[in-house]
């Protein structure tokens, strides 16, 4: 089956825009996670969405937000792109418990400019 | 909240030496533990998981781990590593959060680099 799908691969944003990336996880998955991962800080967890609803945050700005929509593709936006937002966004996708691996896209490699 | 500790950001190895990458994760009443790896430019891979049973997991590529839960430790080891191996190695813990999902916690990752 295919795999999580995430567009675009790469983006090049000036400060001050906003951006919005796209996921499509694997099909019957319901769980879709975001990540953000710098040099710096690792692999830092943003947020979770299933059934369309945020069911975990991590500890982002508002600026960061995300939705989900019925046929489990995920969205995140964020908004007023600030330098320190360059990074590699990565989204996981899984099925309902701890036995179902999360399987990550190849990510969008987001750089502000 | 649940925090990983990889100790070393990067570990030099000659090809067909062994290696071991360490992971150390806070307590916890009952944790999940994976090893995921990162080749370049592209997104993280299972490389192998403990739930539960075993203490000793392995991938199939010649990897194994082995869950320590007095020293609340997941060392990552291969015998003999090959130059493919060269890639970033993140340990993660798991537990289960609110709403019943099981988001994990990833250690800041550890680049293993296979020289020939």
């Amino acid at each position: 089956k295919a795999g999580v799908t995430q567009t675009p691969r790469y983006l090049i944003k000036t400060r001050g825009q906003q951006v919005t990336l796209s996921c499509s996880p694997i099909s019957g998955h319901r769980s879709v996670s975001w990540y953000q991962q710098t040099p710096g800080q690792g692999l830092q967890f943003l947020f979770e969405y299933f059934s369309e609803t945020q069911r975990n945050k991590g500890n982002f700005p508002g600026r960061f937000s995300g939705r989900q929509f019925s046929n489990s593709r995920s969205e995140m936006n964020v908004s007023t792109l600030e330098l320190g937002d360059s990074a590699l966004y990565l989204c996981a996708s899984s099925g309902w418990s701890v036995n179902t691996e999360a399987f990550f896209g190849q990510g969008t490699r987001l750089t502000v400019v | 909240a649940q925090s990983v500790t990889q100790l070393d950001s990067q570990v030099p190895v000659f090809e067909e030496a062994p290696v071991e990458l360490r992971c150390n994760y806070s307590s916890s009443v009952s944790v999940y533990l994976f090893w995921y790896v990162q080749y370049p430019n592209q997104g993280l891979q299972l490389l192998l998981k403990y739930l539960s049973g075993s203490t000793l997991v392995k991938s199939i590529n010649g990897f194994e781990a082995e869950f320590n839960k007095s020293q609340t430790s997941f060392h990552l080891r291969k015998p003999s590593v090959h130059i493919s191996d060269t890639a970033e190695y993140f340990c993660a813990v798991s537990d289960q959060k609110s709403g019943g999902s099981y988001i994990p916690t990833f250690g800041r990752g550890t680049s293993l680099i296979v020289h020939p």
